[in-house]
């Protein structure tokens, strides 16, 4: 069953904590991708990976890490620095950079 | 600076009519564009993604026009349903990589 997994579903952290959230594709796809959705806005580009072991900021990149050591997975750091870290983490995935890209079910971060 | 636009950014319509989202963009220098379906809470779904050399993509009720010229492309749900009811996006590729994206529209369809 391809696809994209995210997890956790649900994730509550106190401020101040960094937090780490799992992006995990079997469709060998070579881009990977983190957007964060807030109420009434579009979706804004975090990060993206084009190929392995070598990614580049997006729009809002201010607080946050990735790594991407291996095709399958581009996991998310939100460190303490994010200034309002609460939010819907989308990641997304396609089979390269201009590729249509497909999205996992989303992980939603309330930090306290 | 690309922007992307849709308006209403809410619609809610009787079941079984027919009807129309909208999608603006400022900068015509588009690579493709793109309609996504983002259920509560979940994750968004790819609908049609039209390149820029066409003027439109059919799948089954859904119909998606573009027009580069005017900056404008349009959703067509035909005989609609509740089910149907969700948020939809578009979302506009520039030569790279990246995606803009619009704000969405809240489609509600009553039974």
């Amino acid at each position: 069953d391809g696809g994209i997994t995210q997890s956790p579903k649900y994730l509550f952290r106190k401020e101040g904590q960094n937090v780490t959230l799992s992006c995990e594709q079997n469709l060998n796809h070579d881009a990977m991708y983190w957007y964060r959705q807030d109420p009434g806005q579009g979706l804004r580009l975090i990060y993206y990976s084009q190929i392995v072991n070598d990614f580049q900021k997006g729009d809002i990149a201010e607080g946050y890490s990735v790594s991407r050591e291996k095709k399958e997975s581009f996991p998310l750091t939100v460190t303490s620095a994010q200034k309002n870290p609460t939010a819907f983490y989308l990641c997304a995935s396609s089979r390269d950079s201009s590729g249509e890209q497909y999205f996992g079910p989303g992980t939603r971060l309330t930090v306290t | 600076k690309q922007e992307v636009t849709q308006i209403p950014a809410a619609l809610s319509v009787p079941e079984g009519e027919n009807l129309v989202l909208n999608c603006s963009f400022t900068d015509s220098a588009i690579y493709n564009l793109q309609w996504f379906r983002q259920d509560p809470g979940k994750g968004l779904t790819s609908l049609l993604l039209i390149q820029s050399s066409q003027r439109e993509q059919t799948s089954g009720r859904l119909n998606a026009s573009l027009d580069k010229s005017s900056g404008r492309s349009t959703l067509y749900i035909a005989a609609s349903q509740p089910g149907d009811s969700a948020t939809y996006l578009c979302a506009v590729r520039r030569s790279n990589y990246q995606l803009i994206w619009g704000a969405g529209t809240k489609l509600i369809i009553k039974p």
